[in-house]
């Protein structure tokens, strides 16, 4: 269980243009997503919380009105990033959170995006 | 100080050694802490979670807690070369209404044939 999806695993589109990233949770519900960015041999950062029915909740220095981040229904959180250029070039990784049995909750990543901007 | 803390290696272990990864972290009140892998330009995979002072195992993983030091390790037994990976840590402050998960930068392991 605790399959998370995430479309398109790859994504090259010219400057200027957006481009939306899918995260699916397969077998279970989410109410909390989160979206993550990694570039090359860096460590993961946290871009945004992602919570069902309300809005995200940004980490400092992540440009709300560049990331946008949907979450309109416990399976799907998407993020569009709005008039990409060239540094937006990474790696976009989602995860889910799972409550497990005793309340603990654990988080699995989606396979990731790879977003080159031209 | 960074909140998680790892040598950012490379560690390189022989073929079938005991790989020992260490994390240390800052909140003491935190509570969850996981171990997730990462192989090259592949998303993280969590392969152990522990929430209790002691040992857990699983398999040839066995996850450390030591709430007092603020300290956490993973050891991997019999290491193969399929588990030369990127190994982050990752704690669960507490408090907060969003459980998100602070990492650390990462261990990079090798294992040798």
């Amino acid at each position: 269980g605790a399959v998370v999806s995430q479309h398109p695993s790859r994504v090259i589109c010219k400057s200027g243009t957006s481009v939306k990233i899918e995260c699916r949770s397969l077998d279970f519900q989410a109410t909390t997503m989160f979206w993550y960015r990694q570039f090359p041999k860096k460590s993961l950062m946290l871009m945004a919380t992602s919570n069902e029915g309300s809005k995200a909740t940004y980490e400092q220095g992540v440009e709300k009105d560049k990331f946008l981040i949907n979450h309109a229904s416990l399976t799907l959180s998407t993020l569009t990033v709005t008039s990409a250029h060239p540094e937006d070039s990474s790696f976009y990784i989602c995860s889910a959170r799972v409550t497990l049995a005793g309340g603990y909750n654990e988080q699995f990543f989606g396979p990731g995006t790879r977003l080159t901007v031209l | 100080q960074k909140e998680v803390e790892q040598n950012s290696g490379p560690l390189s272990v022989p073929e079938g050694a005991i790989a020992s990864l260490n994390c240390t972290y800052s909140d003491r009140g935190s509570q969850s802490f996981f171990w997730y892998r990462q192989y090259s330009g592949k998303s993280p995979e969590l392969i152990m979670s522990i929430y209790s002072n002691g040992d857990k195992e699983d398999g040839r993983f066995t996850a450390q807690l030591n709430k007092a030091s603020q300290y956490v390790s993973l050891l991997i037994r019999d290491s193969q070369p399929s588990d030369s990976a990127t190994y982050l840590c990752a704690v669960r402050p507490p408090g907060g209404a969003t459980n998100k998960l602070i990492f650390g930068t990462g261990t990079l392991l090798a294992v040798q044939p």
